[in-house]
């Protein structure tokens, strides 16, 4: 089955150092790549997304390149806020199943960014 | 506010209890599911339902028990609580696309429960 791999945390920055979450992934043909972001107490949120190899997705200074030769999808901001501390997953929707919204999570990283 | 609500947002059982999480939508979704958040496991499928009358199982439907009589709601049914299901658990919905589209998610707040 689909499975996504991302990298151990948690991840300590100091504000307006550059980030990097590595996210692989394992899927048949071409699976949907999202980032969603969980701030302290609430939801998941969608970050951003990309649907076919070589698409950046990016928001709010995130940006993240479907790979497909690689099978990734790293997240890169180039210099990050206090603001950016919360919990980052990596998540494939893959093409061989149904079109139901089934997602596969990674593990999620913690990233904790100090002033 | 548009969007997925869920209640409780807290709750504590004791072992062989039954409670039911409620999870509602006012967003039009046909798509809705129930996922478990556990430490260093991410987030994992417990059940899903792509519309009034139609659930399925994901990959962690054992305990659990959901049904679907309105497009808006979808509940989760505890039967017999057990240690294991302390948990985090959300709600999560989405429009219904084409086989070639990105599905998004719109999750609730969550619901934190605790089994003693």
């Amino acid at each position: 089955g689909d499975s996504v791999t991302q990298m151990e945390g948690p991840v300590t920055l100091s504000e307006e150092a550059f980030l990097t979450i590595n996210c692989t992934y394992t899927a048949t043909g071409y699976p949907s790549l999202f980032w969603y972001v969980q701030y302290p107490g609430e939801g998941l949120q969608l970050l951003l997304k990309a649907t076919k190899a070589d698409d950046k997705g990016s928001n709010k200074g995130f940006e993240a390149t479907y790979r497909k030769e690689t099978t990734s999808f790293h997240l890169e901001k180039g210099s990050v806020q206090v603001s950016d501390s919360a919990v980052y997953f990596c998540a494939i929707r893959g093409a061989g199943g149904t079109s139901y919204g089934k997602l596969t999570f990674g593990q999620g990283t913690i990233l904790t960014v100090h002033p | 506010n548009a969007g997925v609500t869920q209640t409780p947002k807290f709750q504590v059982l004791k072992t062989g209890q039954s409670m039911t999480l409620q999870c509602a939508q006012d967003m039009n979704h046909e798509y809705m599911s129930w996922y478990r958040q556990d430490p260093g496991m991410g987030l994992r499928l417990i059940h899903y339902s792509v519309g009034a009358g139609i659930t399925d199982q994901g990959e962690v439907p054992n305990g659990y028990n959901v049904s679907r009589s309105t497009t808006e709601d979808f509940p989760l049914r505890l039967l017999s609580a057990a240690p294991s299901q302390t948990s985090v658990y959300f709600c999560a919905s989405s429009q219904i696309v084409s086989r070639s589209g990105a599905n998004v998610l719109t999750f609730g707040a969550g619901s934190r429960l605790t089994v003693l």
